[in-house]
């Protein structure tokens, strides 16, 4: 049981350049959903969906899509890295309902 | 707009020095209170959740309460190895978004000895 699998966990990229961050879970969790962490400013969510083919917007979309076709998969798609989007992103699933998240490790993303 | 405020920021505690960190909440009808342990360079690990006034959990050194207003994470005898980012959370009956958290910015602690 590895929990939620995040990769990878350090990039840099140059501005407008796309990448895709990966997240995995294996706890057959319904809930998945993105946050970035910046100093300051705590962890806001990106996106976040609640089950296969089922995905909505948060408090910060722009800039990035995401999809999900299996209940285990939640990738992160950055379309045209900008410098404000230089920030640790974390990955987070959960069962439906008042329950805590476990949470990726997550991934240190440096955008110049 | 659900909202989180934590105080304070940082607090710096001897080993042994009992202390309490505070989580302020206005939230669309509470849902559950979270509370979170954050490492450096790592995820924040779930400590507890909390769903009505009145409501205490406790594990090992950490008590956390909730009032209709505020939650406090009450620290007893803190070691070295408690020193970490405490963050809190909520999620509010009405927020929507399925199991949506809205975080505080978290308070830094750190026990020397």
């Amino acid at each position: 049981n590895a929990g939620v699998t995040q990769t990878p966990k350090f990039q840099v990229l140059k501005t407008g350049q796309s990448m895709t961050l990966q997240c995995a879970q294996d706890m057959n969790h319904e809930y998945m959903s993105w946050y970035r962490q910046d100093p300051g400013m705590g962890l806001r969510l990106i996106h976040y969906s609640v089950g296969a083919g089922i995905t909505d917007q948060g408090e910060v979309p722009n800039g990035y899509n995401v999809s999900r076709s299996t209940t285990e998969d939640f990738p992160l798609r950055l379309l045209s890295a900008a410098p404000s989007q230089t920030s640790v992103y974390f990955c987070a699933s959960s069962y439906i309902g008042a329950r805590g998240y476990t949470f990726g490790s997550g991934t240190r993303l440096t955008v110049v | 707009e659900d909202q989180v405020t934590q105080s304070p920021e940082a607090l710096r505690l001897q080993e042994g020095e009992s202390s309490s960190l505070n989580c302020s909440y206005t939230v669309s009808g509470l849902r559950g209170l979270f509370w979170y342990r954050q490492d450096p360079g790592k995820g924040p690990e779930f400590l507890f959740t909390l769903y009505s006034a009145g409501e205490e959990k406790e594990k090992e050194r950490l008590k956390a309460t909730l009032t209709k207003k505020e939650s406090f994470l009450h620290i007893t005898a803190p070691k070295p190895e408690d020193s970490a980012t405490y963050l809190c959370a909520v999620q509010g009956v009405l927020t929507g978004g399925g199991n949506k958290l809205t975080f505080g910015t978290g308070t830094q602690l750190k026990v020397e000895l």
